[in-house]
């Protein structure tokens, strides 16, 4: 079963750079890397996706480096309605359009 | 356009009970999937649907069931409810080939007494 291991919290304060690193060392050759966003009370949302190198998006830039083994999210100059749950997801190896979500980061930003 | 949206928001069963919540996908969505997230756990994956057929199913008993309908709405039956079952149960949707980009609901609340 793929499994996804991130830091459990971190803090920031507002304006900073955050980078949350999720490691995923067995990670299938096809597979994607997808990071999700949650806030109390509401369904994950879908952040950032990719397979290698770098995307960036209006909210964030994901690094991947050649080996695939782990990936990091940025969020540049992070705000109070930045802190939230964040995940990062790679597919079962079987089926990896079957997500397997793990606990998550409790990022928290303070003013 | 309406994103996916879950019913209900709140419900109280007692144990051995069936319950039946339901979803409806974003429009132009045609696969759902369902998630259990205990409280300060990662959402579980339970099943995803397209073409009205259950696709994929994760690790959870025969009692979690689900159905869904030509419209691409859908619903998670489950029955025989333990206190465990208490959660927020997820519904998300995607289109076709882009599952991996799921748009979800606020999720039901579902208490087991």
């Amino acid at each position: 079963l793929a499994k996804t291991t991130q830091p459990i919290s971190m803090d920031s304060y507002e304006g900073q750079e955050v980078n949350i690193t999720c490691s995923h060392n067995n990670i299938a050759t096809n597979d994607y890397i997808t990071w999700y966003q949650q806030f109390p009370s509401q369904g994950p949302r879908f952040i950032i996706q990719g397979y290698k190198t770098k995307v960036t998006n209006e909210v964030a830039s994901l690094f991947i480096p050649a080996d695939r083994k782990s990936s990091t999210l940025s969020l540049p100059r992070v705000s109070l309605s930045d802190t939230a749950v964040y995940y990062c997801l790679v597919g079962d190896p079987g089926d990896t359009d079957k997500l397997i979500f793990g606990t998550g980061t409790r990022l928290q930003v303070f003013p | 356009d309406a994103g996916v949206t879950q019913s209900p928001t709140h419900l109280i069963k007692t144990r051995g009970q069936q319950v039946t919540l339901r979803c409806s996908p974003k429009s132009g969505h045609d696969t759902v999937s369902w998630y259990q997230q205990a409280l300060g756990q990662g959402p579980q994956f339970i099943f995803q649907y397209y073409e009205e057929e259950e696709r994929q199913r994760g690790n959870f008993p025969d009692r979690f069931s689900g159905h869904q309908f030509p419209n691409y709405s859908s619903e998670l039956n489950v029955n025989a409810l333990l206190l465990g079952d208490s959660a927020l149960y997820l519904c998300a949707s995607s289109p076709e080939g882009s599952v991996r980009e799921q748009y979800f609901g606020p999720g039901t609340r579902l208490t087991v007494t």
